[in-house]
């Protein structure tokens, strides 16, 4: 079976802090491919990354930077010098190719609470 | 201009009312889908159209019944609300049902049952 483990259900961190969001998945497909979303309060919720299961090389965008370790089957999210704006609900996302329909398998959630 | 819409974005109804909530998206997608988000944050995928074929179809309640008239719309019908029903439901599409594709999300409904 496909699953998603987002173990921090919240996390408060100070302005100008590093924080890391963790991600663990589960999953008997080779191929598959594994998303980050964001969902400020606003409530929508934003496409911030897609990372395929063949390329294990971290991504850096900004102040967001993202590593992908197959060895532990983690996908984890780090903001450096965080902002009051990336205060949001963060989800951890994991699709497969052999399951012959293709869907999301979202995690719970992390929500992040950056404090002035 | 927005990529994907649903109207309405609120929704406050009481129980065993039948309502319904639209979703269009202009990006040109082929595949469309509806999530639940409950209160605790949990999103959980309830259908998928791909050129208005049903693809994915959760264990939902079939109070719950989405029709997509085209490839740009994909609308969710409920009958006999119940106070479970209370959620924000998300539309969103892709280029093709595959696992690779990201997925737009729309704003949401939030529909409250009383």
């Amino acid at each position: 079976a496909q699953k998603v483990t987002q173990a921090q259900t919240e996390i408060s961190v100070v302005e100008k802090e590093d924080v890391t969001l963790d991600c663990v998945y589960e999953t008997r497909d080779t191929t598959y491919y594994l998303f980050w979303y964001k969902q400020p309060p606003s409530g929508e919720l934003v496409f911030l990354i897609r990372r395929n299961s063949f390329d294990e090389q971290n991504e850096i965008s900004g102040r967001y930077s993202w590593n992908f370790q197959k060895s532990t089957s983690s996908f984890n999210f780090t903001i450096t010098a965080s902002q009051v704006v990336d205060s949001a609900v963060y989800f951890c996302a994991l699709t497969g190719t052999t399951s012959g329909t293709y869907k999301y398998i979202f995690g719970t959630g992390t929500r992040l609470k950056v404090l002035a | 201009d927005t990529a994907v819409s649903q109207t309405p974005k609120y929704l406050v109804t009481q129980m065993g009312n039948d309502k319904s909530i639209k979703c269009e998206q202009n990006l040109g997608h082929d595949t469309m889908y509806w999530y639940k988000q409950d209160s605790k944050k949990f999103l959980k995928i309830m259908f998928s159209y791909n050129n208005k074929e049903l693809i994915i179809n959760e264990t939902v309640p079939n109070r719950f019944s989405p029709k997509s008239p085209d490839k740009a719309h994909l609308n969710l019908h409920i009958n006999s609300l119940e106070l479970g029903d209370s959620a924000v439901y998300f539309c969103a599409s892709s280029q093709g049902g595959g696992a690779r594709n990201e997925q737009f999300f729309g704003p949401g409904t939030r529909l409250t049952v009383l």
